[in-house]
């Protein structure tokens, strides 16, 4: 079993639909990063959280610790978010991260 | 700022040819690490460094060498390609480790292709 889990492996919306993407983990961590990966391969850095709640723009990252999950919200979701959003957990004392295997969003207009 | 700089961006080599990846950052960042992106796989850790001397192996070092001789520079090296190389590789840096407020930067990455 993989340490990190992403669901779903894919979505599609309707522009404006409010998006939210899970992540769940089975190892200690000391931070959870969410990635976005565009269609044309560039990986940006979204958030690195390790505890509550991040918000910027249209985009929320919230992660529960004792869970062992965090979700990645999109709000009036718009074309331009169609990309592969990838959770990556920092496991506790390590210098290693540890991905999920993405989630491809599809939005359409 | 450039940020992460990876070379090439494309490379076909033949298998048992040996190349090396170029990675620079320019950020003064004291981590520098190796992903390769296989399709179905996600991103798996290479090798990785947390300063000019140290390197330390990740999830899938087989067949890969790295130095740090600068802060700036983490090259990979590939001592032997198999077609099982075939990947994309991406370098990332990150100023400080699991502490909040501080992401990754990614370079562009590297599709390599081993025939």
């Amino acid at each position: 079993k993989n340490e990190v889990e992403q669901s779903p492996q894919n979505l599609t919306a309707q522009e404006g639909e409010f998006i939210t993407i899970n992540c769940s983990y089975s190892v200690g961590i000391s931070a959870l990063h969410w990635l976005q990966q565009h269609p044309g391969g560039g990986i940006v850095s979204l958030f690195m959280l390790s505890s509550g709640k991040k918000k910027h723009g249209r985009l929320i990252a919230t992660i529960n610790i004792q869970e062992k999950h965090s979700s990645l919200h999109i709000t009036a979701s718009h074309p331009r978010d169609s990309a592969v959003y990838i959770c990556a957990v920092l496991r506790g004392g390590s210098e290693k991260l540890v991905f999920g295997k993405g989630t491809k969003l599809t939005v359409n207009p | 700022n450039a940020g992460v700089t990876q070379t090439p961006k494309f490379q076909v080599l033949k298998t048992g040819q040996s190349m090396t990846l170029q990675c620079a950052q320019d950020m003064n960042h004291e981590y520098m690490s190796w992903y390769r992106q296989d399709p179905g796989m996600g991103l798996r850790l290479i090798h990785y460094s947390v300063g000019a001397g140290i390197t330390d192996q990740g999830e899938v070092p087989n067949g890969y060498n790295v130095s740090r001789s600068t802060t700036e520079d983490f090259p990979l090296r590939l001592l032997s390609a198999a077609p099982s190389q075939t990947s994309v590789y991406f370098c990332a840096s990150s100023s400080q480790l699991g502490v909040p407020n501080y992401g990754y930067t990614f370079g562009s990455g590297t599709r390599l292709t081993v025939v």
